[in-house]
């Protein structure tokens, strides 16, 4: 099977502009989840959607956002950007909702300047 | 929410030796404890996992154990090899949770030859 996969892989933008990033689960995973990570606090929870339905969102201002399609894949976007998302924005798949095992893609490296 | 506690933050052993990263969780609801090992350039990748119900589980020369009282989990890894190295994280959630992974803020783990 396939891993999951994300693009752009990297990506530079400037400040004010908006990003959007995509993930594709592994085949037949019905669960997605994005983290964001950084040198300074890690690796931090997103949101995570089921179904083309968000079930849980982490402590992220409202500029960051996200949706799934009926395949399952998903995308999330960033609006307004500042220097601080410079980040890698990493994607997780599972097959259930109950947050069973989660499988990394390789991330998509967004530098803002 | 849940406080994941990490360490060392880096750890070098000689080759052929055992290495043990330790982690403590604060809520004592968390039932999931993943650990990734992290290389350069890619995202996360799923080496082990253990649930609430579990003390200790083993893959090859890899093997986590979770004391629920204490709450705290540990990897061990014995006859480290040169591939070993790497950033390790551990992890807690509760299954079905309203959150998703918290992370610990990760163990760099250097292999001496």
């Amino acid at each position: 099977k396939a891993g999951v996969t994300q693009t752009p892989r990297y990506l530079i933008k400037t400040r004010g502009q908006q990003v959007t990033l995509s993930c594709s689960p592994i085949s037949g995973h019905r669960s997605v989840s994005w983290y964001q990570q950084t040198p300074g606090q890690g690796l931090q929870f997103l949101f995570e959607y089921f179904s083309e339905t968000q079930r849980n969102k982490g402590n992220f201002p409202g500029r960051f956002s996200g949706r799934q399609f009926s395949n399952s894949r998903s995308e999330m976007n960033v609006s307004t950007l500042e220097l601080g998302d410079s980040a890698l924005y990493l994607c997780a798949s599972s097959f259930g909702q109950d947050q069973e095992t989660q499988y990394f893609g390789p991330g998509t490296r967004l530098l803002v300047l | 929410g849940e406080n994941v506690e990490q360490h060392p933050s880096t750890l070098s052993v000689q080759e052929g030796d055992s290495a043990v990263i330790k982690c403590t969780y604060s809520d004592s609801a968390s039932n999931y404890f993943p650990w990734y090992k992290q290389e350069l350039g890619k995202g996360p990748q799923l080496i082990i996992d253990i649930r609430s119900n579990v003390g200790e589980k083993k893959d090859q020369r890899i093997a986590v154990t979770l004391n629920k009282t204490a709450k705290h989990f540990s990897l061990h890894i014995t006859e480290t090899q040169p591939e070993d190295s790497a950033v390790y994280f551990c992890a807690a959630s509760i299954q079905g949770g309203a959150d998703g992974l918290t992370f610990g803020k990760g163990t760099h783990l250097i292999i001496q030859p």
